[in-house]
């Protein structure tokens, strides 16, 4: 299965942008490439999703190179709220691997 | 709508207890997962399913079985539980295709001493 490469951590000052990387090189032309978040003592929850095109939702925008390889989470304007572990996921088109692998993701943390 | 709901939220076994974990979703879908996430680490999968009545074992699955015997629920069972079963425990469900979201419980913290 592909894998994904994150940062373990990262900081940003609040109001201001934040550029998550991910690097997925074995990524495969079906898999689409989801970003999960976690903040603290919760579940995680969606993000966004994408499978070639830049995606843009309420909630961040994803930036997808060109040849695939990585991708970049792009949150416009951080808030203290926005503080959290962030996971990039591949998922594969085949129905018996679909479920989510998570790996370590990126601890963001938000400065006032 | 409640989404996914995890029962029940905390729980301390004694070592060699046994218990279940009832996860329920009311959006029809059909994928369901157990994930557990031990301190400072992601989530692994446990086991999942892909329909009523059909599941299958993820990345950590011994210790552990399942049932799907509803389309909504989807049930984690410990039969003798250990202290390397102390973590916490999320459900997720989604649908079928790739191009979905998953939703999440807010989890289930068990304690086995």
């Amino acid at each position: 299965d592909a894998k994904t490469t994150q940062p373990n951590s990262m900081e940003s000052n609040e109001e201001e942008p934040v550029h998550l990387p991910c690097n997925h090189s074995t990524i495969s032309g079906t898999d689409y490439i989801h970003w999960y978040r976690q903040l603290p003592s919760q579940g995680p929850e969606y993000v966004i999703h994408g499978l070639t095109s830049n995606v843009n939702n309420r909630m961040a925008s994803l930036a997808i190179a060109e040849d695939r390889k990585s991708s970049t989470l792009i949150l416009h304007r951080a808030t203290l709220r926005d503080a959290a572990v962030y996971y990039c996921i591949l998922r594969p088109p085949d129905t018996g691997r679909r479920a989510l692998t998570f790996g370590s993701g990126t601890r963001l943390q938000v400065q006032p | 709508n409640a989404g996914v709901t995890q029962t029940p939220k905390f729980r301390v076994l004694k070592t060699g207890q046994s218990m279940t974990l009832l996860c329920a979703q009311d959006m029809n879908h059909e994928y369901m997962y157990w994930y557990r996430q031990d301190p400072g680490m992601g989530l692994r999968l446990i086991h999942y399913s892909v329909g009523e009545g059909t599941t299958a074992k993820g990345e950590v699955p011994d210790g552990y079985n399942v049932s799907r015997l509803k389309k909504q629920n989807f049930l984690l069972g410990l039969e003798s539980a250990a202290p390397s079963q102390t973590s916490v425990y999320f459900c997720a469900s989604s649908y079928l295709q790739m191009n979905t979201e998953a939703f999440f419980g807010q989890g289930t913290r068990l304690t086995v001493v």
